[in-house]
């Protein structure tokens, strides 16, 4: 039933390593985004893809990489991890192609904490 | 540029009262979609409301009003008859058309406690 998940919910992890996070939709939407909540809870838009195109790549280190392998996932792979990417991570979904007001749904989000 | 204002850092409320959450905006488009959003302690983000910047009645969905005033560029959030469970913070936020990359906006929300 779950509509957008996210795995892992939680991840505590070592500055330096690599680590992904994965997203899933089952609403059969088109489009697929990642959003950063850091520590104030300012949510900002990351990536943005529409049918496995990049559509939206904000200003972001580009030791972040998103990836998606088909419509209904998309992965976030980060390198080299730093203090500052400690934050929440959440994965979204909408309906139709980027120029629509549709609604996104958000998935549970990943706590990434780096020590 | 895109913004979304809240000016309200907290609220309280006493329990089965009204409350209004403030969202201003600012944008040249057109065409804009605005949400509200409810993040409760567990963390998740909850879709509560949508409002057309065409749309000629205001968004109501339940216990969820929208009082949009296009000329002030506000988007308000009244929630009816507070229950203990509205405690959360709450994300206003906006979707333009023109620039066709469909990210949203966001505001920097409002935490609402709901008093017993």
């Amino acid at each position: 039933d779950t509509a957008v998940s996210q795995t892992p919910k939680y991840l505590v992890t070592q500055m330096g390593n690599d680590k992904s996070i994965k997203c899933e939709q089952n609403l059969g939407h088109d489009t697929m985004y990642w959003y950063k909540q850091d520590s104030k809870k300012f949510l900002k838009i990351m990536f943005s893809y529409n049918n496995k195109e990049l559509i939206i790549n904000e200003t972001v280190p580009n030791r972040f990489s998103p990836k998606s392998p088909d419509k209904a996932h998309l992965n976030l792979h980060i390198n080299s991890l730093e203090l500052g990417d400690s934050a929440v991570y959440f994965c979204a979904s909408s309906p139709y192609r980027t120029g629509s007001t549709d609604t996104q749904y958000f998935g549970p989000g990943t706590r990434l904490t780096v020590l | 540029a895109q913004k979304i204002t809240q000016t309200q850092p907290g609220m309280f409320v006493q329990e089965k009262e009204a409350v209004t959450l403030d969202c201003t905006y600012d944008t040249s488009d057109p065409s804009y979609g605005l949400f509200w959003y409810k993040q409760p302690s567990s963390g998740e983000m909850i879709f509560l409301i949508y409002q057309g910047s065409y749309d000629q009645q205001n968004a109501t969905e339940g216990r969820y009003s929208l009082n949009f005033q296009k000329a002030r560029k506000s988007a308000n959030l009244v929630i009816s008859a507070s229950q203990l469970g509205d405690s959360a913070m709450y994300f206003c936020a906006m979707r333009g058309v023109s620039s066709n990359t469909g990210k949203l906006i966001f505001g920097q929300g409002t935490t609402l406690q709901v008093k017993p």
